[in-house]
């Protein structure tokens, strides 16, 4: 079964430091997304992109965070100086596109990072 | 008022029984609806979705009330693999999906 893939599972960082999330998506998927989760938090959306640009973001999507698709197959999340409070559980996600069904979204099994 | 608001739970209930969830919603825009399961430290996953007539997939039956901005999802006879944190979940016309902070199920033995 196609999954979506994340890279790091855990990434340990200095705060000020540049990270970067990697993601390969399901292949024919069109739709991109990146959500986090603070532990003990709610689900959290940050990010959509489609037709390499991105076409939503939220108010926690601030100039430090930015996304690529650098290749037509990673889909990247990068946190250009780290905070404290960047410490969570990222998702990636992907889906097919619009019609029907195929709206589901497909979650990676996360990338935590913890900012020391 | 939150966005997506449930019960906060945890809920504890032992082997076979029938436990409910309750959710609500702000948007009266929200164009789908949604209970995802959630392991610990894991992804969430797509449970089922929820229809307005309501919709039953074996023993989990899910209930929306689009008036009243309510959503349930209803387990029968509960098993040991059922507990994880349930997640109710809505849809804008965007595709964005905002998540609600779910509630805790843990099923004893």
């Amino acid at each position: 079964e196609p999954e979506v893939t994340q890279t790091p599972s855990h990434q340990v960082t200095q705060m000020g430091q540049e990270v970067i999330l990697r993601c390969v998506p399901i292949s024919n998927h069109l739709y991109f997304y990146w959500y986090r989760q603070i532990l003990g938090q709610k689900v959290e959306f940050l990010v959509s992109f489609y037709n390499n640009e991105i076409s939503e973001k939220s108010e926690i999507f601030d100039d430090q965070f930015s996304v690529e698709r650098p290749d037509g197959s990673n889909f990247t999340l990068k946190i250009r100086s780290t905070k404290l409070e960047d410490s969570a559980m990222y998702f990636c996600a992907s889906r097919a596109g619009t019609g029907g069904y195929t709206g589901e979204l497909f979650f990676g099994e996360g990338s935590r990072l913890t900012v020391l | 008022r939150k966005e997506v608001e449930q019960d906060p739970g945890p809920f504890n209930v032992p082997e076979g029984a029938t436990v409910a969830f309750n959710c609500t919603y702000s948007n009266s825009a929200s164009q789908s609806f949604f209970w995802y399961r959630q392991d610990c430290r894991k992804e969430p996953k797509l449970l089922m979705s929820v229809y307005s007539s309501g919709n039953e997939d074996g023993r989990f039956t899910a209930q929306l009330n689009r008036a009243s901005q309510y959503i349930s999802l209803l387990i029968r006879d509960s098993k040991l693999s059922d507990s994880a944190t349930y997640l109710c979940v809505v849809r804008g016309s965007n595709y964005k999906l905002t998540f609600g902070k779910g509630t805790l199920l843990t099923v004893n033995p």
